[in-house]
């Protein structure tokens, strides 16, 4: 079965710094790749998604991610965080093959950006 | 576009009663709905996948007679939590897909659910 691996439960960074927070699934059949954002008492928003194409994904504010099939790892980078940014950011892979449409999700990295 | 509505946000409910959660959405058909689980400081784990005009499937470990999961329309699904303890509390997010094909599912804003 498919499994997300967010090896980083903590990332603390100072701002302006730059961040990359890592995701490695488990499976190297087709997928789709997806990271959202959670602030506190609230839902999900998208950052990014890989469905095809090049592998290089930009995403809304300054995220961008790399989609590594051979590493099987879709890694979140931004070159220069904000203090809005701290929160908690969870990678989510669907599995083509499944044809259930469900998502994994890794069990998230919080960011705390640090003044 | 594609934005799915939860109500209510927060409720508090009495150890033995039921509640229940609505999902909408709100700009488009949703063929297939997800309801989530989040616990403190944790990730979301599936609870279960409901089609509209079909019974859910529940994923393993989840009680379906406890959470039950009614998508009767193309953009309304409700799960009711039966019978509530304390350990039910929770943060309960919904999700909805779109086409058929579409592998893309957008998200509610979530449901805190507190059992005294």
């Amino acid at each position: 079965a498919q499994s997300v691996t967010q090896l980083d439960s903590q990332v603390p960074v100072f701002e302006e710094a730059p961040v990359e927070l890592r995701c490695n699934y488990s499976s190297s059949v087709s997928v789709y790749l997806f990271w959202y954002v959670q602030y506190p008492n609230q839902g999900l928003q998208l950052l990014l998604k890989y469905l095809s194409g090049s592998t290089l994904v930009k995403g809304i504010n300054g995220f961008e991610a790399e989609f590594n099939k051979s590493q099987t790892s879709f890694h979140l980078r931004k070159p220069s965080v904000h203090i809005s940014d701290t929160a908690e950011y969870f990678c989510a892979v669907s599995d083509l093959t499944s044809g259930t449409y469900k998502y994994i999700f890794g069990t998230g990295t919080r960011l705390k950006v640090l003044a | 576009g594609a934005v799915v509505s939860q109500h209510p946000s927060r409720v508090i409910c009495k150890s033995g009663t039921s509640v229940k959660i609505e999902c909408r959405s709100l700009d488009f058909q949703a063929t297939t709905m997800f309801w989530y689980r989040q616990f403190p400081k944790q990730s979301l784990m599936l609870m279960a996948t409901s089609n509209e005009g079909s019974k859910a499937t529940y994923e393993q470990g989840v009680e379906k007679d406890k959470f039950l999961i009614n998508h009767a329309s193309l953009t309304l699904s409700t799960l009711t939590v039966t019978s509530a303890h304390p350990e039910d509390s929770s943060f309960y997010i919904c999700s909805a897909k779109g086409t058929a094909s579409s592998y893309e599912q957008y998200f509610g804003p979530g449901t805190r659910l507190t059992v005294t």
